[in-house]
């Protein structure tokens, strides 16, 4: 079974808050991204958390885990135009290569 | 800095016919990947470098070969394409094995007829 999931899509009108859920299984987990891929580009590093906190904001991202559920989500604040993007939620475990799984990527759409 | 970089951006292949795709980065990072991405399929790794002069399997390796030519460049192999090769095929790098951020280039998109 896939080890990262999200949904496909997301759609929100420019201004409200955007909130991308993402489940994984590992629960030695030990990084959670959120990489952002704007149309026709490679995927960016957006935010982490390591495994060992509960919430993470940087500006108008606020990343929340929950461990005990295996639930990760990304709200986007204000959200703009220039947000519409797929956004990747990935994890990696300690110990290993720390090469990231990948969810299947969830598709924002911003409507003005 | 480019950062990591790729090419072709964009190539049309026959069933059967062979190709590498180059990849280089200048940040100096001794780790670089080769993933594909396909519709609703996220990005699945097909082989990594995790240090000059070595090479690892990923997830779906099948098809495909690669070269680590130094420590800039990561090549990409397809030997006889496949349309089940048909893609977005890109390359990313990281300072090390265990870091946890990579870099990834724009991207090659393939098809294969």
């Amino acid at each position: 079974g896939e080890d990262v999931e999200q949904s496909l899509f997301l759609s929100v009108r420019e201004g409200d808050s955007s909130v991308i859920n993402c489940t994984y299984t590992d629960s030695s987990s030990t990084y959670l991204y959120w990489y952002k891929q704007e149309p026709g580009a490679g995927l960016q590093l957006l935010t982490y958390i390591f495994s060992n906190m509960d919430m993470k904001q940087d500006q108008r991202l606020t990343v929340l885990l929950n461990k005990k559920d295996k639930h990760l989500s990304l709200r986007i604040a204000d959200t703009q135009t220039g947000d519409s993007a797929i956004y990747f939620c990935a994890e990696s475990i300690q110990g290993g290569s720390y090469i990231p799984t990948f969810g299947r990527g969830t598709s924002l759409i911003v409507h003005p | 800095n480019a950062g990591v970089t790729q090419t072709p951006k964009f190539q049309v292949l026959k069933t059967g016919q062979s190709m590498t795709l180059q990849c280089a980065q200048d940040m100096n990072h001794n780790s670089m990947y080769w993933y594909r991405q396909d519709p609703g399929m996220g990005l699945r790794l097909i082989y990594y470098s995790a240090s000059e002069g070595t090479t690892d399997k990923g997830e779906v390796p099948n098809g495909y070969n690669v070269s680590r030519l130094n420590k800039r460049e990561f090549s990409l192999r397809l030997e006889s394409a496949a349309p089940s090769q048909t893609s977005v095929y890109f390359c990313a790098s990281s300072p090390d094995r265990s870091s946890y951020e990579q870099y990834f280039g724009p991207g090659t998109r393939l098809t294969v007829t």
